[in-house]
């Protein structure tokens, strides 16, 4: 069956250090992966997209890397701060059709 | 440039009413997405519409729920005859197509839908 996994479990690490977050697919061909940040009570904001045909993106202090192999996406956040904390939603697509299929979210807490 | 727009944001329903759900996409955006969010979910795909067009409704309950995206207006969400199972955040995405640079879907702040 098809699955979009990341980890349940809340993912608590110290300001300054490299939160590094997992995104695994099964079943899916997607032809790009999103990345989102949720705050409690609030839509969506867009971080990141990556394409199949790309290894890694940048973006200040994030970086996502997508291997279509090993069917997983990794989110980094380097430089960590408690502004930081949120949710972290990745999300695949599998081209043209529109619909994004969303993991169900990792909550990330940075402490001071 | 505003973005998605969506209202109301809180919306209490007792069973058996209608929830009219609206959703204002950004500026220049013709593709519309629906997505529901139940409490300690993540987030389902429900429909999407371009001007005038159902364009995938895969994700839709079959019964009480439907969506339109009219030439002039916003996109609507209308579910009729709640139950309780039906509340929910609901939360509108735009983008301005589906491939290329383009395929970047932005979202709404959502309607929360509370069914008494």
């Amino acid at each position: 069956s098809q699955k979009i996994e990341q980890n349940s479990e809340a993912l608590n690490i110290q300001e300054g250090k490299t939160a590094t977050l997992t995104c695994n697919y099964t079943n899916y061909s997607p032809a790009y992966l999103q990345w989102y940040r949720q705050d409690p009570g609030r839509g969506p904001v867009f971080l990141l997209l990556i394409r199949e045909n790309e290894k890694e993106k940048r973006k200040e202090r994030l970086k996502v890397t997508f291997d279509t192999t090993l069917k997983q996406s990794l989110f980094h956040i380097t430089a960590s701060q408690p502004a930081d904390s949120a949710t972290y939603l990745c999300a695949l697509s599998q081209g043209g059709t529109g619909k994004l299929i969303f993991g169900q979210g990792t909550t990330l807490q940075v402490k001071p | 440039n505003a973005g998605v727009m969506q209202n109301p944001r809180h919306l209490v329903r007792r069973r058996g009413q209608e929830a009219r759900l609206r959703c204002s996409p950004m500026k220049g955006h013709s593709h519309v997405y629906w997505y529901r969010q139940l409490p300690e979910e993540g987030l389902k795909f429900m429909v999407y519409l371009q001007k005038e067009n159902i364009i995938d409704e895969s994700g839709m309950p079959k019964e009480r729920f439907s969506a339109e995206f009219p030439k002039e207006g916003p996109s609507i969400l209308r579910i009729q005859q709640v139950v309780r199972g039906d509340s929910a955040a609901y939360f509108c995405a735009s983008s301005l197509g589906t491939s290329g640079s383009t395929d970047t879907q932005y979202f709404g702040p959502g309607t929360r839908l509370t069914v008494l």
